[in-house]
């Protein structure tokens, strides 16, 4: 079946340094993948939209220029949590769209656990 | 506002006994409704998902779900549980339209079965 790998699992910052989070897909293409955030015992909200070779649609209350998406091939879209302070700590989870495949069949990535000091 | 509610946080069965996993949702017309686990360590996997058709829906490793339209649920149910399907449960919908792909997850439900 279609793998979605991320990268970092997990990652330990200072508070005030950006820090990226690939997501990969890594037998299929994908122009669109979605990024989320898990916060603990709750839901994975959905926070945008990622096209390839187009700008990332925000879902509301979500800074664009706090969460950086980059989606700058069939394969790749990063995350870049930029000056990070402690509440943005979570675990934040990508998935992407098999084209073709199955409307709302969506595979997930591993996750990637933020702890920011 | 479209939400998606799981009202269990968490769900204990003994091995072989029947599990049910609720949830109910509230979404503007007519939606797809998904089952998705999530095994320690890894990645939301696909269960199964209703569309249109029949009302009980099967999917992966022995899991179905009914749809109630007057009840706006969508159950996920098993009829004899395993000790491997110990994991985290999110009920999604997706509000149907140009947005399929567009997910609107529960708060999740652990299920623990126990041997």
């Amino acid at each position: 079946g279609a793998v979605v790998s991320q990268h970092p699992s997990w990652v330990i910052c200072k508070s005030g340094t950006s820090v990226k989070i690939e997501c990969r897909s890594l037998d299929f293409q994908a122009t669109t993948m979605f990024w989320y955030r898990q916060f603990p015992k709750q839901s994975l909200m959905l926070m945008a939209t990622s096209n390839e070779g187009s700008k990332a649609t925000y879902e509301q209350g979500v800074e664009k220029d706090k969460f950086l998406i980059n989606h700058a091939s069939l394969t790749l879209s990063t995350l870049t949590v930029t000056s990070a302070h402690p509440e943005d700590s979570s675990f934040y989870i990508c998935s992407a769209v098999l084209p073709g495949g199955p409307d709302g069949e969506l595979f997930f990535g591993e996750g990637s656990r933020l702890t920011v000091l | 506002a479209q939400s998606v509610a799981q009202p269990e946080d968490q769900v204990n069965v003994a091995e072989g006994n029947p599990l049910t996993v609720k949830c109910t949702y509230s979404v503007s017309g007519n939606p797809y409704l998904f089952w998705y686990v999530q095994y320690p360590n890894r990645g939301l996997q696909f269960l199964l998902k209703y569309i249109t058709g029949d009302n009980l829906v099967k999917g992966s490793y022995g899991f179905e779900a009914e749809f109630n339209k007057s009840q706006t649920s969508f159950h996920l149910k098993k009829p004899s549980a395993l000790v491997s399907d110990s994991a985290l449960y999110f009920c999604a919908v997706s509000p149907g339209g140009s947005g399929y792909n567009k997910l609107i997850f529960g708060a999740g439900t652990r299920l623990a079965v126990h041997p």
